[in-house]
């Protein structure tokens, strides 16, 4: 049990919408990052929130965004949602700041629908 | 931008039989690590290699990291239905939390 979760587990919208969605990292972990998997295909990063700041971003739009909290928990958003956008997002947390040598934990992932 | 390509995507065995997943890259990375992925579940890390030419085993499964920091392969021996699964290989860079991973190889182990 890697102890990231995330909520909701499942999810539909319609497109245009917004949504957010929310990781609690694991015990002890600082970072956080979020990846989008569509289906068939490997994670893809989207960014990373160190210290309540966003720290490397991937070739995602600014209709995505994120925060963290002071208890380190994420949340990510995106905006005039797609059909495109339709995937499972993932978060994984990890304990130390950007170019630490430690090992990633995922949550069990949230899957977006657009319809 | 660094890219990793794993083959082959789809791989269907009998039990008990051996195989091999390869993940290749131009890019060097400071890691390498493996995962193992449940249908509608986040990746589980199996093991991480961060030293060129490094072999890791986990009961029967094998990995190695190339002696550039480029490829990596997974072998499994006498793989039985409980391994079928998504493998995804992930390449670190000067940070764990940004990994960039190959497209998986589904799995099916048939008994």
């Amino acid at each position: 049990e890697t102890g990231v979760t995330q909520s909701p587990t499942h999810l539909i919208k319609t497109r245009g919408q917004q949504v957010t969605l929310r990781c609690s990292s694991q015990s002890g972990h600082n970072t956080v990052s979020w990846y989008q998997q569509a289906l068939g295909q490997g994670p893809q990063f989207i960014f990373q929130y160190y210290r309540e700041e966003e720290n490397g971003r991937g070739n995602f739009p600014p209709r995505f965004s994120g925060l963290q909290f002071p208890n380190y928990s994420s949340e990510l958003n995106v905006n005039a949602l797609e059909l495109d956008d339709s995937a499972l997002y993932l978060c994984a947390s990890y304990k130390g700041g950007p170019g630490a040598d430690t090992e990633a934990f995922f949550g069990q992932g949230t899957r977006l629908t657009v319809v | 931008t660094q890219l990793l390509e794993q083959s082959p995507q789809f791989l269907s065995i009998q039990e008990g039989e051996n195989l091999t997943v390869y993940c290749n890259s131009s890019s060097v990375f400071s890691s390498l690590q493996w995962y193992r992925q449940e249908p509608g579940e986040g990746p589980v890390l199996l093991v991480t290699v961060v030293t060129g030419g490094e072999v890791k085993k986990l009961k029967r499964l094998t990995f190695q990291f190339g002696d550039a920091r480029k490829d990596s392969s997974l072998h499994i021996t006498a793989a039985q239905p409980g391994d079928t699964g998504l493998y995804l290989c992930a390449g670190g860079g000067s940070s764990y939390g940004k990994l960039t991973f190959g497209q998986g190889t589904i799995l099916t182990v048939h008994p």
